[in-house]
């Protein structure tokens, strides 16, 4: 089966960093991604990782470890446009399928 | 097109009622799938088109969903005697290629809300 957590809830400040954290336990495993979600939009992709390892892409990076089943998006100098819902979904053996995790909704404040 | 289209945006059904819900994908993308969403959930897997081809159902809760894409393009989802619990935000989204790992790309969804 596929099993996928990440914190429901998280609430940061405008310009600080924030860490999502996402583990896993799925049969097989082909890439992990993130996705932002706003609020009654379309999830956008955000990173793909499937190596061990940071991978920066501007205000925010992602860090995946195998062999703990275990990823983490950083989001640096946040802002109000930030808010939102982050997705963690991993790709396992069953071809391009992402199976997701709840989500974590973000919210950042002044 | 530019992205993934959806229609209708927003369908309100009466309870028992059949709906349909439209979707778009890239021109060019040869896979589709189709995602349920519950309102502050992570979106759930329904179904898997490559070309018109359904290679997975596995995700469909009940056999009153039906999906096709029989031209290998537009794909529509079919809910037959809608039920309270078929409310939720449904998603659909294309990639171009099979055999890899692509990302995907998202339509904003049809909003149903079974009264």
């Amino acid at each position: 089966g596929q099993n996928i957590d990440q914190p429901t809830e998280m609430t940061a400040t405008e310009g600080a960093i924030v860490q999502i954290n996402c583990t896993y336990q799925t049969s097989g495993f082909n890439g992990l991604f993130w996705y932002q979600q706003h609020a009654g939009e379309a999830p956008t992709f955000l990173s793909y990782n499937v190596l061990d390892g940071l991978e920066e892409k501007g205000r925010f990076s992602s860090f995946l470890s195998r062999s703990k089943g275990y990823s983490y998006l950083l989001l640096k100098e946040l802002q109000m446009k930030d808010s939102a819902s982050y997705l963690c979904a991993v790709v396992g053996d069953a071809g391009n399928m992402l199976t997701f995790g709840g989500g974590t909704r973000l919210m950042v404040k002044p | 097109g530019a992205g993934v289209s959806q229609s209708p945006r927003y369908k309100v059904a009466k309870r028992g009622q059949d709906v349909a819900l439209r979707c778009d994908p890239i021109s060019g993308h040869v896979s589709l799938f189709w995602y349920q969403q519950a309102l502050g959930q992570g979106p759930e897997f329904l179904t898997y088109f490559q070309n018109e081809a359904q290679l997975d159902k596995s995700g469909l809760p009940s056999d009153r969903f039906f999906a096709e894409r029989p031209e290998g393009s537009v794909s529509t989802l079919k809910i037959q005697r809608t039920q309270q619990e078929d409310s939720a935000v449904y998603l659909c989204a294309s990639s171009l290629v099979t055999g890899g790992i692509e990302k995907l790309f998202f339509g904003s969804g049809t909003q149903l809300s079974v009264l």
